[in-house]
């Protein structure tokens, strides 16, 4: 069974203090991983995508990666506005994306 | 670009009411996508239209659920009749045409509590 599972569920950081989300996906035939971003009350806004192991991209202070199982995003010295809820999605085909849970970031001054 | 613009932003109604909520995609895009937000379950997609066309509506709960896209720039979620397991957060998205992996761009979401 397609799954996406994203961890932690959460995470508090102070402000410099960087981290990493992890997202493991079991998608079989992965035709590229997502991540969002979701502010409260809002919808998920789109971060990046990533097609091929190896492959790294990056804006401002958040890097994401991609390995054969596993997709790591990287926040590098988080500021409080860095502060959100953050998706991974696998695509399964031309269309479909199953969302992980999510990983709720909190950053301190 | 406006987004995508979904109305109402907020929905109170009573177990057993018609509800219909309301999406525009953005302009030039031919896919929309119809989500449902939950605590327990996550995002979930409950319809894809490509070209107004629904392609998979295998997320659709039960009967009570149908949507349609009379034309390329509105598209409507309707639940008759709604009951309080159906109080979610719905977000229409939309995504262009042409390229093979497409982000999806998502609307700010209806807030549905059945009473």
């Amino acid at each position: 069974e397609d799954q996406v599972t994203q961890s932690p569920e959460a995470l508090r950081l102070q402000e410099g203090e960087s981290s990493s989300l992890n997202c493991s996906y079991t998608v079989s035939g992965l035709r590229g991983l997502f991540w969002y971003r979701q502010d409260p009350g809002k919808g998920p806004e789109f971060l990046f995508t990533l097609y091929s192991a190896g492959e790294e991209k990056e804006k401002e202070r958040l890097k994401a990666t991609l390995t054969k199982k596993e997709s790591f995003l990287h926040i590098t010295a988080p500021k409080p506005e860095d502060s959100a809820t953050y998706l991974c999605a696998g695509r399964m085909n031309d269309y479909k994306l199953s969302f992980g849970a999510g990983t709720t970031v909190t950053v301190r001054a | 670009d406006a987004g995508v613009i979904q109305s109402p932003r907020h929905e109170v109604t009573e177990m057993g009411q018609e509800v219909t909520l309301r999406c525009k995609p953005i302009s030039g895009h031919n896919s929309l996508f119809w989500y449902r937000q939950t605590m327990m379950r996550g995002l979930e997609l409950l319809i894809y239209f490509n070209n107004n066309v629904p392609i998979d509506d295998s997320g659709m709960p039960e009967d009570r659920f149908s949507a349609k896209m009379p034309n390329a720039s509105f598209s409507t979620l309707k639940i008759q009749p709604s009951e309080p397991r159906d109080s979610a957060v719905y977000f229409c998205a939309s995504s262009p045409s042409g390229r093979l992996y497409n982000e999806q761009f998502f609307g700010p979401g209806t807030r549905l509590t059945v009473l």
